[in-house]
């Protein structure tokens, strides 16, 4: 079945260094990609989407590029800041209902 | 831009009661919602898919008496866990598509702890 697998965290950062969290995803049709980030104790939030091939999703300076050829959405900021501190999720969707898999989060510290 | 609310943001219940989580898309109308249930520090565990007007689809190892899942009306959705336990302590988030297809952007809740004593 369709899955997604994200590199495994704590990522720990100075502020301004640059952040890579590696994604990958299987899918038995062209699924959609999404990273969602989630701040302490809150919901997930949408961050940026790719909805097909050779798509550049962005928000906010993160940036992902959906490559069919690696099966990966890796996504990517320049210049972290401490307030980007938060778990990333990695996500797919095929699934005509909307049905999403979740890759297992990444957990990102900036630290000053 | 589209907007889920939950309610409540957070319950204790003791052991043996049942409790009621409301999910509602405030500006758009949704014909699927989605329960997660989400562990400590782990990623989001999709619970069942709840369409509007029909049962909910119950994800393998997710009890459908225990998980009530009402989808009464194109906004509201809600979640009701029966005779809880200690173990069903967990946060509860659910999600909205506005619409079907894998493109369409699915609207997250801001999620409900709930803690069983």
């Amino acid at each position: 079945g369709d899955s997604v697998t994200q590199m495994e965290g704590p990522v720990t950062l100075s502020e301004e260094a640059f952040l890579t969290i590696n994604c990958t995803y299987t899918a038995t049709g062209y699924p959609s990609l999404f990273w969602y980030v989630q701040y302490p104790g809150e919901g997930l939030q949408l961050l940026l989407k790719a909805t097909k091939a050779d798509d550049k999703g962005s928000n906010k300076g993160f940036e992902a590029t959906y490559r069919k050829e690696t099966t990966s959405f890796h996504l990517e900021k320049g210049s972290v800041q401490v307030s980007d501190s938060a778990v990333y999720f990695c996500s797919s969707k095929t699934d005509s209902w909307g049905k999403l898999q979740f890759g297992a989060g990444t957990q990102v510290v900036v630290t000053p | 831009g589209a907007v889920v609310s939950q309610h409540p943001s957070w319950v204790i219940c003791k052991s043996g009661t049942s409790v009621k989580i409301e999910c509602r898309s405030l500006d758009f109308q949704a014909t699927t919602m989605f329960w997660y249930r989400q562990f400590p520090k782990q990623s989001l565990m999709l619970m069942a898919t709840s369409n509007e007007g029909s049962k909910a689809t119950y994800e393998q190892g997710v009890e459908k008496d225990k998980f009530l899942i009402n989808h009464a009306s194109l906004t509201l959705s809600t979640l009701t866990v029966t005779s809880a336990h200690p173990e069903d302590s967990s946060f509860y988030i659910c999600s909205a598509n506005p619409g079907q297809g894998a493109s369409y952007e699915q609207y997250f809740g801001p999620g409900t702890r709930l803690t069983v004593t």
